[in-house]
């Protein structure tokens, strides 16, 4: 099936400090990715749809001047975390549709570990 | 507005059979996928049903029934590394992926 990594898996920061997480499609091109954010013992909520090539879409509650994404190429999408503060420690998760896929599959990568102290 | 049930909480005993129930009313209909996720891991892909009926692969089996807004997972020879929860999710008009809240599975010996 298809690939999605993100890098890094985890990342301890001091409060104050931008933290940029890369999400990329290994095997498949992928014009839609998500972002993903979820709190332990709760389901995943979607924090932004990125569409390559244009602006990112952002859910309600959710501030884009403080979660940066760029989706500059049809394998990656990154998000930038700015001016981190211990709330923002999360799970975060990116996934990729596969157009190619017989249903518009999405693939997820393996999560992002963010601790603010 | 957007909405997907499916119970919290389920217990079962190795080698049994659980079946994970999931309702949904959502903006449009097109297709119900189920994932499993284990502690601290993303969620890996099990099923996707967009065609009322009985689907099988191996011991997972998934249900649709778009009529009655409903779908249940059956998880067949529990072994203990089902553990995890298990998330519905909707895809509504606009493709857009409606998540409900996970059930945790937790196996006993």
């Amino acid at each position: 099936g298809a690939v999605v990594s993100q890098h890094p898996s985890w990342v301890i920061c001091k409060s104050g400090t931008s933290v940029k997480i890369e999400c990329r499609s290994l095997d498949f091109q992928a014009t839609t990715m998500f972002w993903y954010r979820q709190f332990p013992k709760q389901s995943l909520m979607l924090m932004a749809t990125s569409n390559e090539g244009s602006k990112a879409t952002y859910e309600q509650g959710v501030e884009k001047d403080k979660f940066l994404i760029n989706h500059a190429s049809l394998t990656l999408s990154t998000l930038t975390v700015t001016s981190a503060h211990p709330e923002d420690s999360s799970f975060y998760i990116c996934s990729a549709r596969d157009v190619g896929s017989s249903y518009n599959e999405q693939f997820f990568g393996p999560g992002t570990r963010l601790t603010v102290l | 507005g957007q909405n997907i049930d499916q119970p919290t909480e389920m217990t079962a005993t190795e080698g049994a059979i659980v079946q994970i129930n999931c309702t949904y009313q959502t903006s449009g209909f097109n297709g119900l996928f189920w994932y499993q996720q284990h502690a601290g891991e993303a969620p890996t892909f099990l099923s996707y049903n967009v065609l009322d009926g009985l689907e099988e692969k191996g011991r997972f089996s998934s249900f649709l029934s778009r009529s009655k807004g409903y779908s249940y997972l059956l998880l067949k020879e529990l072994q203990m590394k089902d553990s995890a929860s298990y998330l519905c999710a909707v895809f509504d008009s606009n493709y857009q992926l409606i998540w409900g809240a996970g059930t945790k599975l937790i196996i006993k010996p």
